[in-house]
């Protein structure tokens, strides 16, 4: 299994504050990224990093934020929590980008009240 | 645009039965094209890929799936089902520059 960790597994906060997910990877895989999984929606990407501090927005990007200081880790903030941020966050890695296939990290259940 | 269509949020199938997932894809570029599966509270695994090498790929754990251009598919299919194969798969698309996944099938294997 690739080496992909992500922290906390589990969170419940209040609506308002901040929050940071981490995903860390022991790879040294170029391309990361953050995607959410909701009912009936399948999984959406957030934001995508191609390298150190080079990132990009996806599908759903509205209300987060991403950083990428080191190969390793890759950081998914919410600014201000709200409800419909309730998910569960994936990240995944690829070594050759977006044709190939991504390795998926074990997912973190967020819950925003 | 690009998208995914998976026929059947809940498909369920006999064990021993044939195990078909259909999955319709929109893209204006040839695609690489995946199955991923998810059992429950993990994370996903690829099960296999596409990548214009060959049109009926086989993947892990019995599965294959067939690429047809002209009808835009790429359907999941594995002859007899275990009860092990009881997941949410997921049919995705990368026309190159990011994924694309469907809205999952539940497969019910029933004993």
């Amino acid at each position: 299994d690739a080496g992909i960790t992500q922290s906390p597994r589990h969170k419940v906060t209040e609506t308002g504050t901040p929050v940071t997910l981490r995903c860390h990877q022991t790879e040294n895989h170029r391309y990361m990224y953050w995607y959410r999984q909701d009912p009936g929606h399948g999984l959406r990407l957030i934001h995508y990093s191609y390298g150190v501090k080079d990132t990009d927005k996806g599908e759903v990007s509205d209300g987060y934020s991403v950083s990428r200081s080191k190969t390793e880790d890759f950081l998914l903030t919410l600014e201000s929590a709200t409800s419909s941020q309730t998910s569960v966050y994936f990240c995944a890695i690829s070594n050759r980008g977006p044709y190939n296939e991504q390795f998926f990290g074990p997912g973190t259940r967020l819950t925003v009240l | 645009a690009q998208s995914v269509t998976q026929l059947g949020s809940h498909v369920s199938v006999s064990e021993g039965a044939l195990v078909l997932l259909r999955c319709n894809y929109s893209s204006s570029v040839p695609p690489y094209l995946f199955w991923y599966v998810q059992y429950p509270n993990q994370g996903l695994q690829l099960l296999l890929k596409y990548t214009s090498a060959a049109t009926l790929v086989k993947g892990i754990n019995g599965f294959e799936a067939e690429f047809k251009k002209s009808e835009t598919s790429f359907h999941l299919t594995k002859p007899s089902a275990h009860m092990s194969d009881a997941a949410e798969y997921f049919c995705a698309v990368s026309p190159g520059n990011q994924f694309y996944f469907g809205t999952g099938t539940s497969l019910t294997v029933i004993p």
